[in-house]
This record gives structure tokens, C-alpha cells and sequence, in this order.
């Protein structure tokens, strides 16, 4: 069965520091993957995808994400932590259907001043 | 662009009573998802719309649970009759084509007491 996996529930880190929020997977084929984010009272955004190609992939707000498919994760990542980039980070994959999507449990980011 | 809008943003009724969320997803497009996240767990596909008809409603945990969207355009999703279980937050997405990134709404949560 297709999963993916979030191994902390939170992440705290200081404004200005590096960031990365991990995700594993376990899906059969070629994985598509995906980060989403929840700001509070708010809906998920997109962020980025890996479909095929770089592992090193950009999306918005100056994220990206690294796909390793030797120890099978996606870990996001920004150089430079900004306070309002706290919120709720998912990691997804198809599961059935492009946007028939299976989500982690779900990280708070927590960045501080 | 609007985004995807869902109403009522907040819902609480008693266990049996029957609540309809509403959805209106970005005009022109013709994919419309429900997903819902109960309890603060995983975030679970409920069923894929194409237009007015339902290409995958694999994720309706049961019968009391009915979506619709007559004329392809907005989406209802109702719960007759509400358990307990059912409690957490309902979120709509939409995408232009079914390979195009998902916009969320800011969700419905739904208190059954």
C-alpha cells in the first residue's frame, strides 16, 4: 500500500536558520510526491511537486525539496527560516489518481525570533 | 481568481441531525475533491468529481455520507444522519484538469456533540 510518512509531529527552529521538515514515502513505481502547507484558518497551498528529473526541486516561498530515492524521502527545505513561515507542512503522494492524494500526518513549523 | 470557497466555515450539531457543507470551487474548473482530516489524523480523500459526475467516491467512509454537484458547478456534501465520529474539518479542492496542482479551500469544521 502506498504511504507516506512525517516523523515529527513539530519542528521549532530560530528566524534565520535552516529548516527542513522530513517525509518518507513508500509508494510502488515512479514516485510523484508532493508538499503542501496550511497557514492557520486557512486551506492548503501548494508548494511543490517532484514528478521526474532533478531531485532538487523549487517551489513557492523560497522552499525546496530533495528527493532521495535510496532512503526514500522528500525532505523540504529553506536556507533562511522567516516567522511567517510557521504553519502546518503535509507531505502527499498520489494513491489511485493524480490528485487522489494519501497525506502525512501533518508537521507544525514553528519558527521563533 | 476567487478560490475555492466552502460554506459554513464552522458547524456544530447534535448527533443524528443532518448538516450540508457547500462547495464552489474555482470557476472553470472542472475537477472538485473532497477530502476531510478527523481528529488532527491523516487527511483522507473522500471522492473525485469530473463536472456533475463522480469518477471516484472510493473515500465515502458510508452511506449517510451523500455528495452531489448538479450541473458541475458547486458541490454539497451531506451528512444524514451526523455521528460523533464524523467530527473534524472537510476541505474542497478543485483543479483545472485532473494532472493540475489541487487549490483547497479554507475548509468546513464540523463539531457532531
Amino acid at each position: 500500500a502506498q504511504s507516506v510518512a512525517q516523523p515529527e509531529d513539530q519542528v521549532n527552529v530560530a528566524e534565520g536558520n535552516p529548516l527542513t521538515v522530513k517525509c518518507t514515502y513508500s509508494v510502488s513505481g515512479n514516485p510523484y510526491l508532493f508538499w503542501y502547507v496550511q497557514y492557520p484558518n486557512r486551506g492548503l497551498q501548494f508548494l511543490l511537486k517532484y514528478i521526474t528529473g532533478d531531485n532538487l526541486v523549487k517551489g513557492s516561498y523560497g522552499f525546496e525539496a530533495e528527493f532521495n530515492k535510496s532512503q526514500t524521502s522528500f525532505h523540504l527545505k529553506k536556507p533562511s527560516a522567516l516567522v511567517s513561515d510557521s504553519a502546518l507542512y503535509f507531505c502527499a503522494a498520489p494513491s489511485g489518481g493524480y490528485n487522489k492524494l494519501i497525506f502525512g500526518a501533518g508537521t507544525r513549523l514553528a519558527v521563533h525570533p | 481568481e476567487a478560490g475555492v470557497t466552502q460554506f459554513p466555515s464552522h458547524s456544530v450539531i447534535e448527533k443524528g441531525q443532518t448538516v450540508t457543507l457547500r462547495c464552489d470551487p474555482i470557476s472553470g474548473h472542472d475537477n472538485l475533491y473532497w477530502y476531510r482530516r478527523v481528529m488532527g489524523k491523516e487527511i483522507k480523500f473522500l471522492l473525485h468529481f469530473v463536472k456533475e459526475s463522480k469518477q471516484d467516491e472510493s473515500g465515502m467512509p458510508n452511506n449517510r455520507f451523500l455528495a452531489e454537484r448538479t450541473g458541475g458547478t458547486y458541490s454539497t456534501l451531506k451528512v444524514q444522519p451526523a455521528e460523533l465520529e464524523d467530527s473534524g474539518v472537510y476541505f474542497c479542492a478543485s483543479s483545472q484538469t485532473g494532472q493540475s496542482p489541487l487549490h483547497f479551500g479554507n475548509g468546513t469544521r464540523l463539531t457532531v456533540t
